[in-house]
């Protein structure tokens, strides 16, 4: 069964510190893998998007890494604001090219909190 | 969310009521969706539209159908609400056929009581 594996569930940091968030995937055929953010109320935004053949992939302080042999991707956080208080989302798309009609595999999400 | 609202934001009903939701995009994207976000699962895809009147079912589609007239509004409609509908739903849409990016509206949380 495809699946995408989030941890951890939450997370409580310190304003102005470093995280990573991870993702494991069971996903095949697999075309690319997104992060997105979602604050609380909102809909999910997208943080990056990584095909098979990109490893890694940088939107300001969001670092995505993506292993393709092993099925893993994280997200890293660096110096941490309130602002990035939200869930974090990791998403897999199933099938052979990138359509919008692909599949779409949503993990459950990491809450993470930054306090001040 | 530039180019894609939903309405109601939030709605309350009673069971066995039938329930509409709209999204309107601005973006004329060929593709819109419909998920429905619970507590301790992904979002999960209900219904989703490749054009007007072309539209195909998801994941949990059961209880629920959706039309698409223009191609800037993609209804969604609870023919009968039941309590295990009571969720949030997203719309989202997208016009590229290579790599798929999505953007998702705000959401409409429905209460079925």
């Amino acid at each position: 069964k495809n699946q995408v594996e989030q941890s951890p569930q939450s997370l409580i940091i310190l304003e102005g510190k470093n995280c990573t968030l991870q993702c494991n995937y069971t996903v095949s055929p697999f075309s690319n893998l997104r992060w997105y953010k979602q604050d609380t109320g909102r809909g999910p935004v997208s943080l990056t998007i990584m095909t098979f053949s990109e490893n890694t992939k940088s939107n300001g302080r969001y670092t995505a890494t993506l292993d393709a042999d092993t099925k893993q991707s994280s997200l890293h956080i660096t110096a941490s604001q309130l602002s990035d208080s939200a869930s974090y989302i990791c998403v897999v798309s199933e099938g052979d090219y990138g359509g919008a009609t692909n599949k779409l595999i949503f993990g459950t999400g990491t809450l993470l909190a930054v306090q001040p | 969310d530039a180019g894609i609202t939903q309405s109601p934001r939030h709605k309350v009903t009673e069971t066995g009521t039938p329930v509409t939701l709209r999204c309107h995009q601005t973006e004329n994207h060929r593709y819109m969706y419909w998920y429905r976000q619970d507590p301790g699962h992904g979002l999960r895809l209900i219904h989703y539209s490749y054009g007007v009147k072309d539209t195909d079912k998801g994941e949990v589609s059961d209880g629920y159908s959706v039309s698409r007239s223009k191609t800037e509004d993609f209804l969604l409609t609870l023919e009968s609400a039941t309590s295990s509908q009571t969720s949030v739903y997203f719309c989202a849409i997208s016009g590229q056929l290579k790599r798929g990016g999505y953007t998702f509206g705000s959401g409409t949380r429905l209460t079925v009581v």
